[in-house]
């Protein structure tokens, strides 16, 4: 695998549910970062963290939870979600916090459906 | 209040011609600014980027000028392939509070390439 992969590709989940979207970056870098794309909007910054430490939280609802066990691997956890976070939600990463420079990598994404 | 706009959400270009992505911004604290391009079930990948301090920047068929006065910048690419058919993100750069840079998109705007 390179670059930055991301799994499960589509998700189907009930608001009672508690599912984990899990990205794996394969090119050494020390930042990573979740976004969220809903339907006719921009990509949204939501969690940034930088070796494995959170610095960045764009004021994410509590029912998202990040975790970054280590520098290569980051976790977003669901948990009674509604149906207005239906989105395609986006990991990346990048070599550093940036370096104006620093170019973002991303993954394919998650298609996440609430029911 | 969204701080970078493209709008224009969709162009159709003839192969061979040259096309044109326009972008506004409003916060006059970027200084970077970032273009991405996006294939169906892909994530976005980096194309090219620009300083604020320069207003031009060129990579093969790819030119982005940036007009800091009026807070626009362009994507010019030409001439214009098949291959080129995607969806095309601009993108700001921002620090945040702990210094992480942090990207701001514009909506996105979907590039159609005719033969």
């Amino acid at each position: 695998e390179t670059g930055v992969t991301q799994t499960p590709r589509h998700l189907v989940m009930g608001m009672t549910n508690k599912k984990s979207l899990k990205c794996e970056q394969h090119l050494g870098h020390n930042a990573m970062y979740w976004y969220k794309q809903s339907a006719k909007k921009p990509l949204e910054l939501m969690f940034v963290y930088s070796l494995e430490e959170r610095v960045e939280n764009n004021s994410v609802p509590s029912r998202f939870s990040p975790e970054c066990p280590n520098s290569s691997h980051l976790f977003l956890h669901l948990h009674t979600l509604q149906p207005e976070d239906s989105a395609l939600y986006l990991c990346a990463s990048s070599q550093d916090l940036g370096g104006v420079a620093d170019t973002q990598y991303f993954g394919p994404g998650t298609r996440l459906t609430v029911l | 209040d969204q701080q970078v706009k493209q709008n224009s959400p969709s162009l159709s270009v003839q192969e061979g011609r040259i096309s044109i992505l326009n972008c506004d911004y409003t916060n006059s604290m970027f200084d970077y600014f970032l273009w991405y391009k996006k294939y169906p079930a892909e994530g976005p990948t980096f194309l090219i980027s620009i300083s604020s301090i320069k207003d031009k920047n060129e990579d093969g068929r790819f030119t982005v000028f940036l007009n800091k006065s009026a807070k626009h910048l362009s994507l010019h690419i030409v001439p214009s392939q098949p291959g080129d058919s995607a969806v095309y993100f601009c993108a700001a750069s921002a620090r945040g509070i702990q210094g992480a840079q942090k990207l701001v998109f514009g909506q996105g705007t979907r590039l159609t390439i005719n033969p």
